[in-house]
């Protein structure tokens, strides 16, 4: 089943503890983002990746670290997590290709930041 | 600044009836729009796509229609079912390619 697996689907943490939420994809899809959605703000991008090793910013990327080794895999990292990266976190994939933008997401991930 | 707005936070449908759902945008150098459905404690799911060269496309009982002149996108959906009830955003991409923009999202309600 073509799918993107995020985990851990809840996470609850202390500030300043260091954590990866992993995202993996089974469709050899070359593009990966990831999200967060916050109420009345919608869904946000962090950070994308256009192929592996290539990675950029999005609107949110501040506090957040991200790393592509591998095409399958997109990791998020949170070196020193703050209250206010409370959230619901989405992992999304997409090939490259234009005619083609049917965005496949995770399940998110729900992280709490005490 | 908001690129993309849907306006209406909430909408309330009877089943069978005609849900409309809104959405405008900013940037005239989008490329493509998507509407995204998504229900609790899950991922949000593709449901339907246009490109900013065609006003409509179509598929099943999901119609989204696109006026570039006003930088306004509809999703219709009839009949409306229960089933359909979720929060539906709508998305734009540029020609980069690189980011998918999101709106804020409408939640639909449909009452059998």
């Amino acid at each position: 089943e073509a799918q993107v697996t995020q985990n851990p689907r809840y996470l609850i943490t202390v500030t300043g503890k260091k954590l990866t939420v992993t995202c993996s994809q089974n469709m050899n899809h070359e593009y990966m983002s990831w999200y967060r959605q916050d109420p009345g703000l919608g869904l946000r991008q962090i950070y994308y990746s256009m192929n592996v090793e290539v990675t950029d910013k999005g609107d949110v990327p501040e506090g957040y670290k991200v790393s592509r080794k591998e095409k399958r895999n997109f990791p998020l990292i949170l070196e020193s997590p703050s209250p206010n990266q409370t959230s619901l976190y989405f992992c999304a994939s997409s090939p490259l290709d234009r005619t083609n933008y049917g965005y496949t997401f995770g399940s998110g991930t729900r992280l709490t930041v005490v | 600044d908001q690129q993309v707005k849907q306006n209406s936070p909430s909408l309330s449908v009877q089943e069978g009836r005609i849900s409309i759902l809104n959405c405008d945008y900013t940037n005239s150098m989008f490329d493509y729009f998507l509407w995204y459905k998504k229900y609790p404690a899950e991922g949000p799911t593709f449901l339907i796509s246009i490109s900013s060269i065609k006003d409509k496309n179509e598929d099943g009982r999901f119609t989204v229609f696109l006026n570039k002149s006003a930088k306004h996108l509809s999703l219709h959906i009839v009949p409306s079912q229960p089933g359909d009830s979720a929060v539906y955003f709508c998305a734009a991409i540029d020609q980069a390619g690189t980011a998918l923009i999101f709106g804020k999202g409408t939640t639909l309600s449909v009452s059998s």
